[in-house]
């Protein structure tokens, strides 16, 4: 069963513009991963939050993750028409090598 | 390096028949996941493996399905027999020491049909 829900499904803007994309999920964890999807591709890891940390950036990623509310955001600032994708997001918990991975959501970025 | 290799990409298959995916891990790792990926269920965990060995396969739909890893650097998922409700992007995934915070490195995926 889908352990995140990503919010929005879709999403499209402009190049340029910031899009940011939100996850819930339901279980204690103890860290978050963002995943991207290319269309026809496999998944890539962009970044990872722990359970303990509130912010993280890298380049123009920035992810934040409230545990009291079980949520998470991604923000992609400066956006291209490259970054047009799926992103999902991935909970880990306990020990388990398992990652529980969200609906994800739809970036499209135009010209 | 070659990343995690899956074969085949795609596959057309009829009702009934067996199929064989294909995986190959990127070298050094020693966790190996399968997934299930449709537009109605999403990204669905079927099994994985540390060490070779097969730690949770709950998500594995049906007696119907099988996964075996024989040694550290191939894993097969099996079908037997297809169905059209099968029809779906199989992934292969690795990871380094299986920890839930370790990066899992995708293959592409295997497109499988089944009429």
């Amino acid at each position: 069963s889908q352990q995140g829900e990503e919010d929005p499904q879709a999403l499209s803007i402009q190049e340029g513009e910031n899009a940011t994309m939100n996850c819930s999920y339901k279980t204690s964890i103890n860290n978050l991963q963002w995943y991207r999807q290319n269309s026809g591709r496999g998944l890539v890891h962009l970044i990872l939050i722990r359970s303990n940390e509130r912010e993280k950036h890298s380049g123009r990623l920035r992810v934040t993750l409230d545990t009291s509310k079980k949520s998470s955001s991604l923000l992609i600032t400066a956006s291209r028409a490259a970054d047009t994708a799926s992103y999902f997001c991935a909970t880990g918990a306990g020990t388990a090598s398992k990652l529980t991975f969200g609906t994800g959501t739809r970036l499209q970025v135009t010209l | 390096d070659a990343g995690v290799i899956q074969s085949p990409r795609h596959e057309v298959t009829e009702m009934g028949q067996e199929v064989t995916l294909r995986c190959k891990p990127i070298s050094g790792h020693n966790s190996l996941f399968w997934y299930r990926q449709t537009m109605m269920r999403g990204l669905e965990l079927l099994i994985y493996f540390n060490n070779n060995v097969p730690i949770d396969d709950s998500g594995m739909p049906e007696d119907r399905f099988s996964a075996k890893m024989p040694n550290a650097s191939f894993s097969t998922l099996k079908i037997q027999p297809s169905e059209p409700r099968d029809s779906a992007v199989y992934f292969c995934a690795s990871s380094f020491d299986g920890a839930s915070t370790d990066t899992q490195y995708f293959g592409p995926g295997t497109r499988l049909t089944v009429l």
